[in-house]
């Protein structure tokens, strides 16, 4: 697509309850990010995939948090277990690695929120 | 480790008046740097950039220029509208590994 794709937009769930939030990245980026925004807040950076590289997971908050990205494109970040802290808008990004004009380009972002 | 540094927000301005939001970073290398914008109930979107030293970045009326000597990328706008208000995010780019770093982003609120 001509963007970065984020599904769904809107999600509430209960707490307890475990989601799966997806991106489909720019076709042709290899890298792409994760972040969460919550309410008021920065960035907060999860976990980062480039190329074939094994991820930089260093953001995820607890062990409930993973991500994965099959076949370098589509990306999905799974919360298991959720709690109320865990409502957010969470943010995905891809860029493409060739140059120093590499810019990333956001998603709409997958607003979270738990009940 | 690599890190990005901005001014803390909320800034509040009268339209019309001289805008700045200060960036600093500390990076191994020369890291490309950027400034992002996200407009109320809207997706992150690149504002300008600058991939090396004296490089000014500009868009919309906004300029930065990346000062090697003071490790700075400070956002500039001399006049400021209502429509600019908005939260900015500062971000560098560097390593091997490419990762973006990110500031905690400036809140600005422009009143008429």
């Amino acid at each position: 697509g001509a963007g970065v794709s984020q599904s769904p937009s809107n999600k509430v769930t209960e707490k307890g309850k475990d989601v799966e939030l997806r991106c489909d990245p720019i076709s042709g980026h290899t890298a792409l990010y994760w972040y969460r925004q919550s309410l008021g807040q920065g960035l907060e950076f999860l976990i980062y995939f480039q190329g074939n590289s094994a991820p930089d997971k260093s953001g995820l908050p607890s062990d409930r948090f993973s991500a994965e990205r099959t076949g370098g494109s589509v990306s999905t970040l799974t919360i298991q277990r959720t709690q109320q802290e865990d409502s957010a808008v969470y943010l995905c990004a891809s860029s493409s690695r060739t140059g120093r004009t590499t810019e990333a380009f956001f998603g709409q972002g997958t607003r979270l929120t738990v009940v | 480790g690599d890190s990005v540094t901005q001014m803390e927000g909320p800034v509040t301005l009268s339209e019309e008046a001289f805008l700045t939001i200060n960036c600093t970073y500390t990076a191994t290398g020369y890291p490309s740097l950027f400034w992002y914008v996200q407009y109320p109930g809207e997706g992150l979107q690149l504002l300008l950039k600058a991939t090396k030293a004296d490089d000014k970045g500009s868009n919309k009326g906004f300029e930065a220029t990346y000062r090697k000597e003071t490790t700075s990328f400070h956002l500039e706008k001399g006049s400021v509208q209502v429509s600019d208000s908005a939260v900015y995010f500062c971000a560098s780019l560097a390593g091997n590994n490419r990762k973006l770093i990110w500031g905690l982003g400036t809140s600005l609120a422009v009143n008429p």
